[in-house]
């Protein structure tokens, strides 16, 4: 079976501080990848999103990035946190396979990584 | 790229009655998926409808499609403290390109 295993799950940061959150996927291979983050009582906002290793498109312009190093690697990071980065980041994944069929294109989400910036 | 869109933003019920959410969405779809959040957690996933679907039960949930309209709901019946959550609509992604993208979802109270 797959799972998704995202962390650190709380972390508490200075302004100007760099951020490193990470996600994996276990028991599928060349899933599509997404970073979400969710203000508070608010919904979830695309961040970046993978088809491939080293294919990243990023929704938002911000002092953030993503990287996949690996085929079942997802990493958010940035060099320098702003207070307005402060949330809570979500991983997924979703189905597809070799000819980009996408399943049921059901998303499979991790249980968050929340980010306070002081 | 696949985005829905939910209305009420906020709704807040009885234990015991019912409870309805919509969605809208604006592109054509092959399947529109709802998910469940609960405070502080990642969304889980509640049920999958098809275009070709007009209606599907899954034990209290009951969602509806209506692809000329572009529209579905969600129903939950006899609803319960438990369900007190957030829940979000997706249009499912076509090709491996298509962005999922939520909306605000309907955040449920149940009050017991």
């Amino acid at each position: 079976s797959q799972t998704i295993h995202q962390w650190p799950a709380t972390l508490v940061q200075p302004v100007g501080s760099p951020l490193s959150l990470e996600c994996t996927v276990e028991g599928t291979s060349n899933p599509n990848l997404y970073w979400y983050r969710q203000a508070a009582g608010r919904g979830l906002q695309l961040l970046f999103y993978s088809v491939g290793i080293g294919q990243i498109s990023s929704e938002v312009p911000q002092n953030l990035s993503a990287s996949r190093p690996q085929d079942r690697q997802f990493i958010l990071s940035s060099k320098k946190l702003l207070l307005s980065d402060s949330g809570f980041y979500l991983c997924a994944w979703s189905f597809t396979n070799e000819r980009g069929w996408m399943g049921t294109g059901e998303l499979f989400f991790g249980e968050g990584s929340r980010l306070t910036v002081l | 790229s696949q985005q829905g869109e939910e209305d009420p933003q906020a709704l807040s019920i009885q234990e015991g009655e019912n409870a309805t959410m919509n969605c809208s969405y604006k592109t054509s779809i092959n399947n529109l998926q709802w998910y469940r959040q609960n405070s502080g957690r990642g969304l889980v996933h509640l049920i999958l409808i098809r275009s070709n679907e007009r209606e599907k039960h899954s034990g209290r949930l009951r969602v509806t499609l209506d692809t000329s309209k572009k529209s579905s709901s969600l129903l939950i019946t006899a609803s319960r403290a438990a369900d007190t959550a957030s829940y979000f609509c997706a249009p499912s992604p076509v090709t491996s390109y298509d962005k999922v993208i939520f909306g605000p979802g309907t955040s449920l109270s149940v009050i017991p």
